[in-house]
Formats: structure tokens, C-alpha cells, sequence
């Protein structure tokens, strides 16, 4: 119940190609759902989160689509760029009931040729 | 823009050793986090620690494991006795406060049992 099943585990993607990332959850008390960015060596960093309360939310190339009875949502990122070739984690979150411990998906790496 | 700092990048420790890894959060946040990541797999949850207290663990942060705020600024993650399985990246986070608002996290350090 605990568990965000993250897919596709890899992605090649050409530059200026749309990517997208799924992710699933079963645990419906998960009220808030981000997703994180990691270049090799460095910590995940933020990318864009959403609350289930909208189905989608739009930063710049990124958008997140959320679909609340499906408990599933997505990562699109338009345009995407050989800069964007990193690892994305999907993660979800009770914030209501705990104090926000994340529960991550297990990664896609994203390979952006040019 | 103000990050979490984590020392020693790379920590290598015989097993059975005790390790201390070392975390200075961001200053003005209130929630503190340890999560791990073994090679090549996804960030699990280990701990979070609020108001000077452990609010959750994980099961994976069992008696060999005990985190310490000891002055204002740094929040530490002690393994007592370390065993192989121990190997991984261990990244620290830590959030301001209202729900909703993003655990950042640092570079993580990578710690190698012999």
C-alpha cells in the first residue's frame, strides 16, 4: 500500500521529442505528489509537485498530469533537451498523517540524444 | 539560494566500525530527514525527526541506527555498528514547515563498508 510503481525504468528520447514518465500509487491517503530530478552525484532536487485537489500543473517545459480516481500521474516534459538526460523519481506523500516522509518510485533514467 | 550541506562526501569504514554522518539543514527549517539510496536503486525513507524528536522511522532504521540534533545547526545520523548491507548514499533533507512545501536535499554522502 505504501509502494508508487514508477515506469518506464529507462527512456531514450530525441532532442525536442516529448518524454513521459508514469507513476502509479495505491494508498489514497497520499495528498501530495512531487517529482525530483538527480544528476549522477548529487542529491534529487525538486522539479515540480502537485495536490490532488487539480489534474495538472504547468512549469515552463514540465507539466504533471494528475488523475485521482486512475491514483495514477504522469511526467511530460515538452522539448525536452540534452540537459534534461538525468534520473526522475516520482514520490508520494501523506502530509495530513506524517510528517511528509516521501515515498519514492524506483526511477526512470532519461537519455536525451541530439 | 540556500542548500542542505552534508559532510563527508565519501565516508569508507570497516565493518563493525561505528560512522557518524554529519548534515547542516537549511536555517530556518523545522523538519529533518535521513533517506537512503543504494546503488542503482530508488531513495528509501528512513527517518524524520521534528522538535528535537524522532516523529517516523522506517523498518530499515532499526537499534543500530540513532540521529542527533546536537546544536542548531547540524542533524546527524549515527550508525552504530555497520554492516555491508550498509553500503549506499545516504542523503539528508529537510523542510520549512507548512504543508505542501518541498523537502530539499543535500548531495548525500557515500558511505562504503569494508
Amino acid at each position: 500500500q505504501q509502494q508508487v510503481k514508477q515506469s518506464p525504468q529507462s527512456l531514450i528520447v530525441q532532442k525536442g521529442g516529448i518524454s513521459i514518465i508514469n507513476c502509479a500509487y495505491e494508498n489514497t491517503a497520499f495528498d501530495y505528489f512531487p517529482w525530483y530530478q538527480q544528476f549522477p552525484g548529487k542529491g534529487p532536487a525538486l522539479l515540480i509537485a502537485i495536490r490532488p485537489d487539480v489534474s495538472e500543473k504547468k512549469e515552463g517545459r514540465f507539466t504533471i498530469s494528475f488523475n485521482k480516481s486512475a491514483k495514477q500521474f504522469s511526467l511530460h516534459i515538452m522539448d525536452s533537451q540534452p540537459g534534461d538526460s538525468a534520473t526522475y523519481f516520482c514520490a508520494a506523500s501523506n502530509y495530513g498523517g506524517s510528517q511528509g516522509n516521501l515515498i519514492f518510485g524506483k526511477g526512470t533514467k532519461l537519455s536525451v540524444k541530439p | 539560494e540556500p542548500e542542505v550541506t552534508q559532510t563527508p562526501s565519501h565516508q569508507v569504514t570497516q565493518m563493525g566500525q561505528e560512522v557518524i554522518l554529519r548534515c547542516v539543514p537549511i536555517s530556518n527549517h523545522l523538519y529533518f530527514y535521513w533517506y537512503r539510496q543504494i546503488l542503482g536503486q530508488k531513495v528509501e525513507f528512513l527517518v524524520s525527526f521534528y522538535n528535537n524528536e524522532i516523529s517516523e522511522k522506517s523498518e530499515i532504521f532499526d537499534d543500530q541506527f540513532s540521529v542527533e540534533r546536537p546544536d542548531g545547526s547540524n542533524f546527524t545520523l549515527k550508525i552504530r555498528s555497520t554492516k555491508l548491507e550498509d553500503s549506499a548514499m545516504y542523503f539528508c533533507a529537510s523542510r520549512r514547515g507548512r504543508v505542501g512545501q518541498p523537502q530539499h536535499f543535500g548531495d548525500g554522502t557515500r558511505l562504503s563498508i569494508l
